[in-house]
């Protein structure tokens, strides 16, 4: 069965920083692409940022660029976002979701998510 | 980075069929046949219903189906049941500007 479980999440002063994990399990990790997607309270979905299989192709959403950074980690089925210089309306919960060009550009799997909260 | 449209709500009948429309532009929907639908159940993740503007995965009850034409993508849900009230978000492929959009959700309800 295909896992991955988000962890990381919690409360931060604006201006600060937090790195999110999301390890993964069930399948070949190495052979999928993988994204960030998050959801504000009460909002829509928002793609944050893509990674390759190995990493030599990273993408970021306009509003993220340059503040977050995107990872993984193949020996260690681990996917990462380091978040710097949060503001309030980084506050969401962080999905992971696999999927990339080689299944259409879509998310077939996804963690249950880790509420980030922005707040002084 | 503009999402795309979808209408915030539909409803239907047990029994009736209802569609949802996800506009974009000819960057995005009208490009690329990478259109995703998403279903979203209230505290739960997101679940994959069509991929590629019609492929539904494996699981995936047959009386949901996509469709595309021209900047627009449509998902229709046939034989309405109540467990199909939920929030639908479409997504879409878009230029080297920005990877991926997704639209603004739509909720349904099963009247």
């Amino acid at each position: 069965e295909v896992q991955l479980l988000e962890s990381g999440g919690g409360l931060v002063q604006p201006g600060g920083s937090l790195r999110l994990s999301c390890a993964a399990s069930g399948f070949s990790f190495r052979s999928y692409a993988l994204s960030w997607v998050r959801q504000a309270p009460g909002k829509g979905l928002e793609w944050v940022s893509a990674i390759s299989t190995t990493a030599d192709y990273i993408f970021y959403g306009d509003s993220v660029k340059g503040r977050f950074t995107i990872s993984r980690d193949n020996s260690k089925n681990t996917l990462y976002l380091q978040m710097n210089s949060l503001r309030a309306e980084d506050t969401a919960v962080y999905y992971c979701a696999r999927g990339g060009v080689a299944t259409g550009y879509s998310f077939d799997s996804w963690g249950q998510g880790t509420l980030v909260t922005v707040s002084s | 980075q503009s999402a795309l449209t979808q209408p915030p709500s539909a409803s239907g009948s047990p029994g009736q069929s209802v569609t949802i429309a996800c506009t974009g532009t000819s960057s995005d929907v009208g490009a690329y046949n990478y259109v995703s639908w998403y279903q979203q159940h209230p505290g739960k993740a997101p679940k994959l219903m069509i991929s590629e503007v019609n492929k539904r995965p494996s699981g995936v009850p047959d009386r949901f189906s996509g469709s595309k034409s021209g900047n627009t993508a449509s998902l229709t849900v046939s034989g309405l049941q109540a467990e199909d009230e939920a929030d639908y978000f479409c997504s879409s492929f878009a230029s080297n500007t920005y990877y991926l959009l997704f639209g603004g959700g739509t909720k349904l309800t099963v009247l």
